[in-house]
């Protein structure tokens, strides 16, 4: 079955990593993406791994993909006070019915950035 | 600049009188998408449209409808929206089909039922 699984919090001061984990259940996924989500706001895409890949960089986001435990990280290098919003890894199931691209969403989190 | 435009960005309606959201896109996509998004959680697939071929979701309640009269525009249509219908309904798009095609999202509808 389908299932992504997040933290719900995640505070850390201005200026330190972020660092936002996620597990997946869905072995057929080829791709994860992260999407930021500000209040009341529709989601933004940061950044997306392709499931051969261990590691991918943009500028100061990281993503680290362990395909063994199925487990996938966003780090945030330099956090500041901009990046505080909901943060949703989702993946990209295989086989949809009549096509698409059905993305499967975490449940987000919630990141805090202290001053 | 090529965007996914959602109107209106807050509506509100009455419990049971049908309501519209509306979507359209500037990127000349093939794929447009609607998600639901409640409180708290995360988006949810509700069904969504590869050229003019409709998809729904299995679990799709059927007060959910929708309409691509062209490529630029989609509608959801809430037939009887009930108390639990209020949510954040997110559309999107992509190019084409496949993992690889990444969605592209609007900044939602917020929808309140009174």
């Amino acid at each position: 079955g389908e299932d992504v699984e997040q933290s719900l919090f995640l505070s850390v001061r201005e200026g330190d990593s972020s660092v936002i984990n996620c597990t997946y259940t869905d072995s057929s996924s080829t791709y994860l993406y992260w999407y930021k989500q500000e209040p009341g706001a529709g989601l933004q895409l940061l950044t997306y791994i392709f499931s051969n890949m261990d590691m991918k960089q943009d500028q100061r986001l990281t993503v680290l993909l362990n395909k063994k435990d199925k487990h996938l990280s966003l780090r945030i290098a330099d956090t500041q006070t901009g990046d505080s919003a909901i943060y949703f890894c989702a993946e990209s199931i295989c086989g949809v019915t009549g096509g698409g691209n059905k993305l499967t969403f975490g449940t987000g989190t919630q990141l805090k950035v202290e001053l | 600049d090529a965007m996914v435009i959602q109107n209106p960005r807050y509506q509100v309606t009455q419990f049971g009188k049908p309501v519209t959201l509306s979507c359209s896109q500037t990127l000349n996509h093939n794929v447009m998408y609607w998600y639901q998004q409640k409180s708290s959680q995360a988006p949810k697939l509700l069904f969504h449209y590869y050229d003019k071929d409709f998809n729904n979701e299995a679990d799709t309640p059927d007060n959910f409808q929708s309409r691509r009269p062209n490529t630029s525009f989609c509608f959801l249509d809430i037939r009887s929206p009930g108390l639990g219908d209020a949510a954040m309904y997110l559309c999107a798009t992509s190019r084409d089909q496949g993992p690889q095609e990444t969605q592209y999202f609007g900044p939602g509808t917020r929808l309140l039922v009174l």
